[in-house]
């Protein structure tokens, strides 16, 4: 059971475009919502997140917007740049038993931004 | 720079052999880090909660017995792959949240590729 969903496993995009990175969660429990970047053979990067309480957060290129009423947050980045290209993970969080959080994660969109 | 450190990032070892990979935060206190799996394709599956001074938490259908898991000290835990097969081979990483900072946020390793032959 995929709690947390990304549809499009691949995004190609041109530099100096915006891309746009889609998720969408079932579990209405989350409470957190966060996107990390990952390149081949290396740990995810911590990119953005966005508390349930909020619609919007922005960090420079980046900013995530989230709907709860459906369910669904995007990631945007403009202007694209080539050094984004990567694969982007969408995780939700939500206290466990005994007061821990997990992640819970997609499985990833991979985004190629072409010069 | 890195604030959680990962060793070995590739291992490659004979079917029957253990295998023991470390994770440490780097400049802060870990009471809590996490092991995940990652296999081709898929995502990172979330394997066991590593707890400083108590047992590790593992998620249903990981073997306790095969994946030993030693929360040593406020920065140290270490994932032993005991008795390794090849379809143990996979990409494990590790992380820690850093609290203080957002709280919420899980600072990961560079992974290790394990290779079993």
């Amino acid at each position: 059971d995929q709690q947390v969903k990304q549809n499009s496993p691949s995004l190609s995009v041109q530099e100096g475009r915006i891309s746009i990175l889609n998720c969408d969660y079932t579990n209405s429990m989350f409470d957190y919502f966060l996107w990390y970047k990952k390149y081949p053979a290396e740990g995810p990067t911590f990119l953005i997140s966005i508390s349930s309480i909020k619609d919007k957060n922005e960090d420079g290129r980046f900013t995530v917007f989230l709907n709860k009423s459906a369910k669904h947050l995007s990631l945007h980045i403009v202007p694209s740049q080539p050094g984004d290209s990567a694969v982007y993970f969408c995780a939700a969080s939500k206290y466990n038993a005994g007061n821990n959080r997990k992640l819970i994660w997609g499985l990833g969109t991979s985004l190629a931004v072409n010069p | 720079g890195a604030v959680v450190s990962q060793h070995p990032s590739r291992v490659i070892c004979k079917s029957g052999t253990s295998v023991k990979i470390e994770c440490r935060s780097l400049d802060f206190q870990a009471t809590t880090m996490f092991w995940y799996r990652q296999f081709p394709k898929q995502s990172l599956m979330l394997m066991a909660t590593s707890n400083e001074g108590s047992k590790a938490t593992y998620e249903q259908g990981v073997e306790k017995d095969k994946f030993l898991i030693n929360h040593a000290s406020l920065t140290l835990s270490t994932l032993t792959v005991t008795s390794a097969h090849p379809e143990d081979s996979s990409f494990y990483i590790c992380s820690a949240p850093r609290t203080g900072l957002a709280k919420n946020i899980q600072y990961f390793g560079a992974g290790t590729r394990l290779s079993v032959l």
